[in-house]
């Protein structure tokens, strides 16, 4: 079966930590994998994707993420932590079934930095 | 517009209710896409345009849940005789084409609160 698993609900870090937010998969042919960003009130904003190429990809807000397909793992790292990345964090894999595609999402790491 | 957007952004309606959810792609996308987000929960997967053609409803609850795209922008995702359990944010997002690494663009969403 086709599924995300964020296995850490909530991450507390303080600011200037580093972070990092696990995320496994499970899909059967090549993997089209996403980071987003949901702050309160706003809508998922992209971070990154990955589908080939480079494993390590990097994206906007100083957030990267490395592709391992031997542990099919989507893990989203950030070297240090603004106050301002408090927010709620899903990783998504796009499937295609019978011509057509749809994210699956994980449920989300809902991420609390301190001062 | 710049980004997709939704309305209303908050309804409140009494068990039995009839409601109807409205969504603006950005203009020119081809897919859009309907996602049910439940407190706590990352976004499932509802249905799926491209342009006007609904290609894919496999994650509509019931068919309480009818979306349609007439002229293949805009789109709304009506509820029949709503329920409790239908109390979710309510997410439309667009992408450019049909390919499966596009980027979904979110809207900010439409909390139902159901009563």
């Amino acid at each position: 079966a086709q599924s995300v698993t964020q296995p850490d609900i909530h991450i507390t870090v303080s600011e200037g930590a580093s972070l990092e937010l696990r995320c496994n998969y499970s899909y059967g042919a090549t993997p089209y994998l996403f980071w987003y960003v949901q702050s309160p009130g706003q809508g998922l904003q992209l971070l990154l994707k990955y589908f080939s190429g480079d494993t390590l990809v990097q994206g906007i807000k100083g957030f990267e993420a490395e592709f391992k397909r031997s542990q099919s793992s989507f893990n989203l790292r950030k070297p240090s932590v603004h106050w301002s990345d408090a927010a709620e964090y899903f990783c998504a894999v796009a499937t295609l079934t019978s011509g057509t595609y749809k994210y699956i999402f994980g449920t989300g790491t809902r991420l609390k930095v301190l001062a | 517009g710049a980004g997709v957007s939704q309305s209303p952004r908050y309804k409140v309606a009494k068990r039995g209710q009839d409601v109807a959810l409205r969504c603006d792609p950005i203009s020119g996308h081809v897919s859009l896409f309907w996602y049910q987000q439940a407190l706590g929960q990352g976004p499932e997967f509802l249905t799926y345009f491209q342009n006007e053609a609904q290609l894919d409803k496999s994650g509509l609850p019931s068919d309480r849940f009818f979306a349609e795209r007439p002229e293949g922008s805009v789109s709304t995702l009506k509820i029949q005789r709503t329920q409790q359990e239908d109390s979710a944010v309510y997410l439309c997002a667009s992408s450019f084409s049909t390919f499966q690494g596009d980027e979904q663009f979110f809207g900010p969403g439409t909390r139902l609160t159901v009563l």
